[in-house]
This record gives structure tokens, C-alpha cells and sequence, in this order.
């Protein structure tokens, strides 16, 4: 089955620098990669997401990555804000049961003004 | 107002009582699933169903149990066989299975003592 390794388990950086998570994964037929922001006591929210025929995907200050060689992709944070403060998780299909998504383990992103 | 409800937001139940956690949708979504959250993992899965009266395990079924009678509604009933019940429990629907994009609710914490 898919396994989804993520790093860093804990980011912090100042207000307005950049971030970086990235994740690897191991099926090589995976074809679809979201990024969630979950903040505390809620449930996590779709933000950006890249499918296996592009390399990079933009929204504003996010962006994703995408290297199907490696097999890792990477979410880009631009000028970060203290909203930004969230834990986000990677994700990618495979695994055993149609249609499902394997989750990395999370990144802890704290964003100091 | 279009979303994905799930309530009661925290329950509170004593070991060996069965407990249903209730999941509204009106996305029109054929998809829904039930992951569960433990403090430092990622999201696992436990039931996931492709349409109404049709549901399949996922990783961690062992103790659960679920229905889909209506497209809006897939209530989770975690019962007394599940040995480490508490945790947060989160419901996400897509527009198909293999539509991977998932949208989450905003979650239930469940204690059990």
C-alpha cells in the first residue's frame, strides 16, 4: 500500500519568511496530491491541491511542487502570516481501499509576528 | 449554506456503552467517509462509502460500525469492542470515490472513560 512520510514535524519561522513541507511518497502510480490546513479543534481544510501532469501548481502565496521521478511533492509558503500558524497535512491515493487517501503524519507550523 | 455538519462537537460517553456520532452533507456528494485523529498521526481511515447502501472498510474498522440509507447521511456508531475509543472523529465527503478531492467536517471529540 501508499506510504506518505512528511517533514518536518514541527516548522517555525518568522512573520514574511518563507516555509517549506514536503513529502515522499511510495506508489508510483499515485496521480493526485492535496495539502490540508487544520486548524486546532477543527476539521482540515482542502488548500491546494496538484495532479500528476503538472509540475507546479500556484494560489497566491502557496504553492505546490511536484517531482514524480523523486516521488515527493512540497507545499511552498510566501510571506508568511501568523494566521498562516496551523498543522497541515499531505496526502496521497493508493493504498489498499479504492479512492483513498494515505495521510502524512502532520507539520506544526508556527508563525512568530 | 453548503457544508458537511457533524454533531455533537465533544461527547462524553463511559466504556462499554455504544455511541453514534451523527454526519450531515448537502454538497450533493455520492462519496463519505470516516477518518479517526490521534494527537501526533495523521488521519486514518475507518469506513468510507461510494453510494447509498454501500459501504466498505478502510484501515481500522475493527470496533465500528456504519450505515448509508440516505446520500446526506453516514452516521458512525462506535461500539464497545473498540478498545481505544477516544479520539477525534472527522467525516469528509467527495463527489466520487475516485473524484479524490475530500472535504471535511468540522469534527467530534469523543472521551470515553
Amino acid at each position: 500500500g501508499e506510504n506518505v512520510e512528511q517533514h518536518p514535524s514541527t516548522l517555525s519561522v518568522q512573520e514574511g519568511d518563507s516555509a517549506v513541507i514536503k513529502c515522499t511518497y511510495s506508489d508510483s502510480a499515485s496521480n493526485y496530491f492535496p495539502w490540508y490546513k487544520q486548524e486546532l479543534g477543527k476539521g482540515p481544510q482542502l488548500i491546494i491541491d496538484i495532479r500528476s501532469n503538472v509540475g507546479e501548481k500556484k494560489d497566491q502565496r502557496i504553492a505546490v511542487t511536484l517531482n514524480k521521478t523523486a516521488k515527493h511533492f512540497s507545499l511552498h509558503i510566501t510571506e508568511t502570516q501568523p494566521e498562516d500558524s496551523a498543522v497541515y497535512f499531505c496526502a496521497a491515493p493508493g493504498g489498499t481501499s479504492y479512492g483513498k487517501l494515505t495521510f502524512g503524519q502532520g507539520t506544526i507550523l508556527t508563525v512568530h509576528p | 449554506d453548503g457544508g458537511i455538519t457533524q454533531s455533537p462537537k465533544y461527547l462524553f460517553r463511559k466504556e462499554g456503552q455504544n455511541v453514534t456520532l451523527s454526519c450531515e452533507q448537502n454538497l450533493n456528494h455520492d462519496a463519505m467517509y470516516w477518518y479517526r485523529q490521534d494527537p501526533g498521526q495523521g488521519l486514518r481511515l475507518i469506513y468510507y462509502s461510494q453510494i447509498v447502501n454501500d459501504f466498505q472498510k478502510g484501515d481500522i474498522a475493527e470496533g465500528y460500525s456504519v450505515s448509508r440509507e440516505k446520500k446526506e447521511s453516514f452516521p458512525l456508531t462506535v461500539t464497545s469492542a473498540q478498545k481505544n475509543p477516544t479520539a477525534f472523529y472527522l467525516c469528509a465527503s467527495s463527489w466520487q470515490v475516485d473524484s479524490y478531492e475530500q472535504y471535511f467536517g468540522p469534527g467530534t471529540r469523543l472521551t470515553v472513560t
